[in-house]
């Protein structure tokens, strides 16, 4: 069965430090891998997205990830953490192959102290 | 802009009285969703509609329901709300199954 896992629950890191944040899928074929933020009380917002190439993608507000396949891994950076960036962090996984099967992982929170 | 909108951004209803929840986009996608998502998990999908075609998740209550007049609406229909459904429902649409999804801003729904 497919399934997104995010291992870490909830990050703090200090303002201009470098973010991490990991996702692991479990998936039968090559999957299209999505990263979301989600501010309080707000709806969820496409960070990036991978379908296929280039294995490091660029996506908004200075975030990008690097998709690995032989560590079925699609984790999240940032050089320079601010502090607007504070957030839920969702990583998804979606195939079209699958029939509109789309997977959300339970979700980092993330805190970013001055 | 192309985008989702969702009405109203906050309800409250009373316990067991209907409500229905808005949801229209401008993107002219093929698929949309409702999510119902409650305080720090992930998104929960209830169902989705891939054109006129209704998909309902094997463990939505009955208490939900959801109509699509047309490509750009979908309405959510909660029969007779319980306190458990006190939670922010989210919509989103995609072009076609299994491809990024765009959210609008979700309602807050209350239950009292």
């Amino acid at each position: 069965a497919q399934s997104v896992t995010q291992p870490d629950i909830h990050i703090t890191v200090s303002e201009g430090a470098s973010l991490e944040l990991r996702c692991n899928y479990s998936y039968g074929a090559t999957p299209y891998l999505f990263w979301y933020v989600q501010s309080p009380g707000q709806g969820l917002q496409l960070l990036l997205k991978y379908f296929s190439g280039d294995t490091l993608v660029q996506g908004i507000k200075g975030f990008e990830a690097e998709f690995k396949r032989s560590q079925s891994s699609f984790n999240l950076r940032k050089p320079s953490v601010h502090w607007s960036d504070a957030a839920e962090y969702f990583c998804a996984v979606g195939s079209p192959n699958t029939g509109n099967q789309f997977y959300f992982g339970t979700g980092t929170s993330l805190t970013v102290i001055p | 802009d192309a985008m989702v909108i969702q009405n109203p951004r906050y309800q409250v209803t009373q316990f067991g009285k209907p409500v229905t929840l808005s949801c229209s986009q401008t993107l002219n996608h093929n698929v949309m969703y409702w999510y119902q998502q409650k305080s720090s998990q992930a998104p929960k999908l209830l169902f989705h509609y891939y054109d006129k075609d209704f998909n309902n998740e094997a463990d939505t209550p009955d208490n939900f329901q959801s109509r699509r007049p047309n490509t750009s609406f979908c309405f959510l229909d909660i029969r007779s709300p319980g306190l458990g459904d006190a939670a922010m429902y989210l919509c989103a649409t995609s072009r076609d199954g299994g491809y990024e999804q765009y959210f609008g801003p979700g309602t807050r729904l209350t239950v009292t």
